[in-house]
């Protein structure tokens, strides 16, 4: 049973470029979550989505970050017109579909995005 | 103040002793708590998750909950150098849509042998 798998791993960028991440979670998780980690600080949660639907994405910027999780194929995180200040390690996590909050999350190697 | 609140360290501890790690946290009505581990240049891998008041354990590990005192913990038993990581603990709110986690910022664990 694979695991939560991202990619690219490693992704540079141009400032002004776009940036796709892709995400496909664990064979029977239908929930996905995007985190993203800057250097020396914490995770911070940015988006929750479920196939078709965005869940919560309280935590994504207003402008140029946007994510979905179609019916088929990977879950996608794109940042059009990147900034230095968006340098960071992206993290997917799934979860399985479960009742009440106890569902755990799983989590992929991650993409580290470098805009030069 | 800070949702999750975690000693930065660096904790520092022999081999072979035991390594205690604390997490706080705000929001009461937080309903999961996990701990995970991450290696640098790493993703995140889970260790424990603790939804109950009490102990729960794992192998060398124990999770502790005290859900009144709003305090989580995690000890390490037999510590060995490839413990030497950061632990981060994680907070899950409410069940229903509130299903993102809010992490402390982690402490770094180093294992001396």
């Amino acid at each position: 049973n694979a695991g939560v798998m991202q990619n690219p791993r490693h992704l540079v960028r141009r400032r002004g470029q776009e940036a796709r991440l892709r995400c496909s979670p664990m064979k029977g998780h239908s929930h996905v979550y995007w985190y993203r980690q800057l250097p020396e600080e914490g995770l911070k949660f940015m988006v929750y989505l479920q196939k078709e639907n965005i869940i919560d994405e309280s935590g994504m910027p207003k402008e140029r970050f946007s994510a979905e999780f179609p019916k088929e194929g990977p879950s996608i995180l794109r940042i059009q017109q990147v900034v230095r200040g968006d340098s960071a390690a992206y993290f997917c996590a799934s979860s399985p579909l479960s009742s009440g909050g106890t569902d755990t999350q799983y989590f992929g190697p991650g993409t580290r995005l470098t805009v030069l | 103040q800070k949702e999750v609140e975690q000693n930065s360290g660096p904790l520092s501890v022999p081999e072979g002793a035991i390594a205690s790690l604390n997490c706080t946290y705000s929001d009461r009505v937080s309903q999961s708590f996990f701990w995970y581990r991450q290696y640098s240049g790493k993703s995140p891998e889970l260790i424990m998750s603790i939804y109950s008041n009490g102990d729960k354990e794992d192998g060398r590990f124990t999770a502790q909950l005290n859900k009144a005192s709003q305090y989580v913990s995690l000890l390490i038993r037999d510590s060995q150098p490839s413990d030497s990581a950061t632990y981060l603990c994680a907070v899950k709110g409410n069940a229903g849509n509130n299903r993102k986690l809010i992490w402390g910022l982690g402490t770094s664990l180093a294992v001396n042998p």
